[in-house]
Formats: structure tokens, sequence, C-alpha cells
């Protein structure tokens, strides 16, 4: 059982350079987020979505986009890095009901913007 | 806004010994408490659960509290090994504007010696 699924693992950009972070799920889960982690922060949400079709902003959504392309993948873009993007990012998915679900995340993806 | 005050930021025990980690939140709204293990170069881990209509729940060594009026949560290791070793976050969670919110504790290292 796979989870979440995230691509790619360890990335280098340099300044100016967009990517995107990929994020699968096999859990039929409505909604997927993308966290970024770093030291003394924990985990701030940047972007989630859900459902399909919808998508909305976190705590820190600046110089990211993101697309929940179908029901298993929600992509995360950084169109101009900057330094300061530097960081681990994390996607999760959960099943959303009022009375709260747990949220699973992936790996991980190491990014450097140098 | 909403936070999560998470406390310590660094914990170290013998081998045998308790821990306690302790979480404080402010939305009185949240009513979804769960615990996660992040080992070194992974993503987070469910380790245990609490929902705001109980006040206690064991699994083998670990253990979570909840003083809904206090607005703390607390997650207890008993019995360490190093394999515990990890940094542990709390968060906070309840349905927000369609969506279910969670805020993450900075998280606490925990460190076992044998």
């Amino acid at each position: 059982n796979a989870g979440v699924t995230q691509t790619p693992k360890f990335q280098v950009l340099k300044t100016g350079q967009s990517m995107t972070l990929q994020c699968a799920q096999d859990m039929n889960h409505n909604s997927m987020y993308w966290y970024r982690q770093d030291p003394g922060m924990g985990l701030r949400l940047i972007y989630y979505s859900a459902s399909e079709g919808t998508t909305d902003k976190g705590e820190v959504p600046n110089g990211y986009n993101v697309s929940r392309l179908n029901k298993r993948e929600f992509s995360l873009r950084l169109e101009s890095a900057a330094p300061s993007q530097t960081s681990v990012y994390f996607c999760a998915s959960s099943d959303m009901t009022h009375s709260g679900n747990t949220i699973y995340f992936g790996e991980g993806s190491w990014l450097t913007v140098v | 806004g909403e936070n999560v005050e998470q406390h310590p930021s660094t914990l170290s025990v013998q081998e045998g010994d308790s821990a306690v980690i302790k979480c404080t939140y402010s939305d009185s709204a949240s009513n979804y408490f769960p615990w996660y293990k992040q080992e070194l170069g992974k993503g987070p881990q469910l380790i245990i659960d609490i929902r705001s209509n109980v006040g206690e729940k064991k699994d083998q060594r670990i253990a979570v509290t909840l003083n809904k009026t206090a607005k703390h949560f607390s997650l207890h290791i008993t019995e360490t090994q190093p394999e515990d070793s990890a940094v542990y976050f709390c968060a906070a969670s309840g349905w927000v504007s369609g969506t279910y919110k969670y805020i993450f504790g900075t998280g606490t290292r925990l460190k076992v010696l044998a």
C-alpha cells in the first residue's frame, strides 16, 4: 500500500527557476494538502484542496501555485524559485468528515534554492 | 491567529524512563488531536490520536490525555526505548469553512539515551 507518494525526493534549483512537485495518493481521499517544514517552525500549510476541483490558500501561499489534477493527484508549482523557498515539502491527504480524520503524509521532498 | 504551543522543544531521557510532551491550543472549536512521530528523513507518521469527547487514550506504551477546559493535551511515553528517538508533533484540528484545518505544534526532539 503506497499511501501518499511525492516526487522528486531531492531537488536543487537556481534562483528564478521553476519546478513542480508531484503528489499522488491511492487511498481515495477527498482532501489533499501541501505543507512546508522549516527548522523551529513546525509544519505550515501552503495550499489545500478540500475536494476534487477546489483549491484554497493556507498559511504561507505566496510564491506557490497548485493544481488538483484529479482525485488522486495534487501538484505544487514554484514559478520563480527564491532562496526563502528552501525547505522540506510534504504532501498529505485525508478523508474529510466533520468528526476529524487522520492526515497521512508523504515522505517529503527536499528542495534547495541557490 | 490560531496556534498550538508545544513544549519542550528538546527532551533527553534515559532508556526505560518516561517522557511527557505537552501542547496547548487556542481554538476552542478544535475537536481532534493527533500526535505524529517523524524519524530522520521521513514524513510524519500518526502514532495516536484523541477526540474531544474522550479524556484519555492508551496504546501500549503510549498514552494521550486531553483537558478541554484548559485546552491542554499531552503525550506520555513509558518505558522509553532507543527507537523512540525522533521528533514528535502535536496537532489540533477542527472543521473550518468546509474543510478540516490542522494546526501543528513546532515539534519536540526526543532523545532516548541507552
